[in-house]
């Protein structure tokens, strides 16, 4: 079955620090992966295209389909990264999509 | 360009009550899904629409329903509402290309007392 696994719930990190959010899929299929941002009484925005292999107010994610993972990543966490991510997985024949139970990062000064 | 915009942000109802939710798009989107946010399952998806055509369903009971107008605003409806119905219910758009993402509304939070 597809599924989206995000092990942490909490990533509590100090300011300057790397960071990386891990994400695991399972999808029979080629996938489709993004990663989503939800700040603080703000809307769930979509932070990262896998297939635009871009990189946006320093995350990146590389697609690594032997360990089936598409983590999250950046070298120096800043406190205004601070908020619940969420990885994603678009179905192809459905563009229906799977979310991981989200991860909320927490960069202390 | 405006964003998705979703009607009511805050609703209470009683059981058994049913309620319509709206959702307008970002214009020049065609396609619109459903999802449903929960601190126990998360965010689910419930449908998608597409050109007024329903293309894909969630694993929802039929009480949940939606539609989707010529000019790409849609509709959820959720009759015979459960305590259990209580979420936040997301709207998102994208153009016809979904892989490009999905623009996400701020969402209606509907309590069922």
């Amino acid at each position: 079955a597809q599924r989206v696994t995000q092990p942490e719930k909490l990533l509590s990190v100090f300011k300057g620090a790397p960071v990386e959010l891990k994400c695991n899929y399972s999808y029979s299929g080629s996938p489709e992966l993004f990663w989503y941002v939800q700040y603080s009484r703000q809307r769930l925005q979509l932070l990262l295209r896998h297939i635009s292999r871009e990189s946006i107010k320093g995350f990146t994610a590389d697609l690594n389909k032997g360990e089936t993972s598409f983590h999250l990543k950046k070298p120096f966490a800043q406190e205004e990264d601070s908020a619940m991510y969420y990885c994603a997985l678009s179905e192809s024949n459905t563009g229906k999509l799977i979310f991981g139970q989200g991860t909320t990062l927490q960069v202390k000064p | 360009k405006a964003g998705v915009t979703q009607t009511p942000r805050y609703l209470i109802k009683t059981r058994g009550q049913q309620v319509t939710l709206s959702c307008s798009p970002i214009s020049g989107h065609r396609s619109v899904s459903w999802y449903q946010q929960t601190p126990g399952q998360g965010l689910q998806f419930l449908f998608e629409y597409f050109s007024e055509t329903q293309r894909n369903k969630g694993n929802f009971p039929g009480r949940f329903s939606g539609r989707q107008f010529s000019n790409s605003r849609s509709e959820m409806n959720v009759s015979t509402l459960e305590l259990g119905d209580s979420a936040l219910y997301l709207c998102a758009s994208s153009p016809w290309d979904r892989n490009y993402g999905y623009t996400f509304g701020s969402g209606t939070r509907l309590t069922v007392v």
